[in-house]
């Protein structure tokens, strides 16, 4: 299995423009995260879905971000416009509906608005 | 809402010995996993070690075992001998089980960063 897979590993870009984040969960897992880490706040849920249906974007911060999950093996989270504030690691998860509970995490996209 | 505590934001300890991370949490269910993920310098999330709530045996995954006391609260994470390679940020972490509003979603506490040291 080749893990949830992120794109992309770093990101560098200017204040004002449009980033997109992407994600591949892992084939046959129901739920997928979006999380956000900082040195400030750690670790933050900013989204998730079931089913590749949103269930609680109550962690996104404004309406600049977004995210979607057209189907069960792609989700995207858009910045537009991005600010520095948002320079952060950003990290997908997802998750079975059976087994054990864990979550699988990527390998996390830094980015980096100046 | 469920809140998770680590109240030791940085550790060490010496290679081969043994060390103990604390956490504590916050909840009114009584349905949930806790676990701990190891986080190293390459950043990628890993899972150390789960507990679920209703088994009242304490996990063990080789050098990593927890002690946890539900009435308490309390979820602290034990790594014997201890490897040059257990350097990392770890994060407990809180997973409700009941079905509804913010289920299956982790909460994370803010970490405790290990060194190990040679």
């Amino acid at each position: 299995d080749a893990g949830v897979i992120q794109s992309p590993r770093h990101e560098v870009t200017e204040m004002g423009q449009e980033v997109t984040l992407r994600c591949k969960p892992i084939s046959g897992h129901d739920y997928l995260f979006w999380y956000r880490q900082t040195m400030m706040r750690g670790l933050e849920l900013l989204i998730y879905f079931n089913n590749n249906v949103p269930i609680d974007d109550s962690g996104m911060p404004e309406d600049r971000f977004s995210a979607k999950m057209p189907n069960a093996s792609f989700s995207t989270l858009k910045i537009q416009p991005s600010e520095p504030r948002d320079s952060a690691v950003y990290f997908c998860a997802s998750r079975g509906d059976r087994g054990t509970g864990e979550l699988f995490f990527g390998e996390g996209s830094r980015l980096t608005v100046l | 809402a469920q809140t998770v505590t680590q109240s030791q934001p940085e550790m060490s300890v010496q290679e081969a010995e043994t060390v103990t991370l604390s956490c504590t949490y916050d909840t009114s269910e009584n349905n949930y996993y806790l676990f701990w993920y190891k986080q190293p310098p390459s950043r990628q999330m890993i899972l150390v070690i789960r507990q679920e709530a209703y088994k009242q045996q304490n996990a063990t995954e080789n050098r990593f075992s927890v002690n946890f006391q539900k009435a308490a609260k309390s979820f602290s994470l034990k790594i014997s001998d201890s490897q040059l390679g257990d350097t990392a940020m770890y994060f407990c972490a809180f997973m409700k089980r009941r079905p509804g509003a913010g289920s299956y979603q982790l909460t994370f506490g803010k970490g405790t960063k290990l060194s190990v040291i040679p």
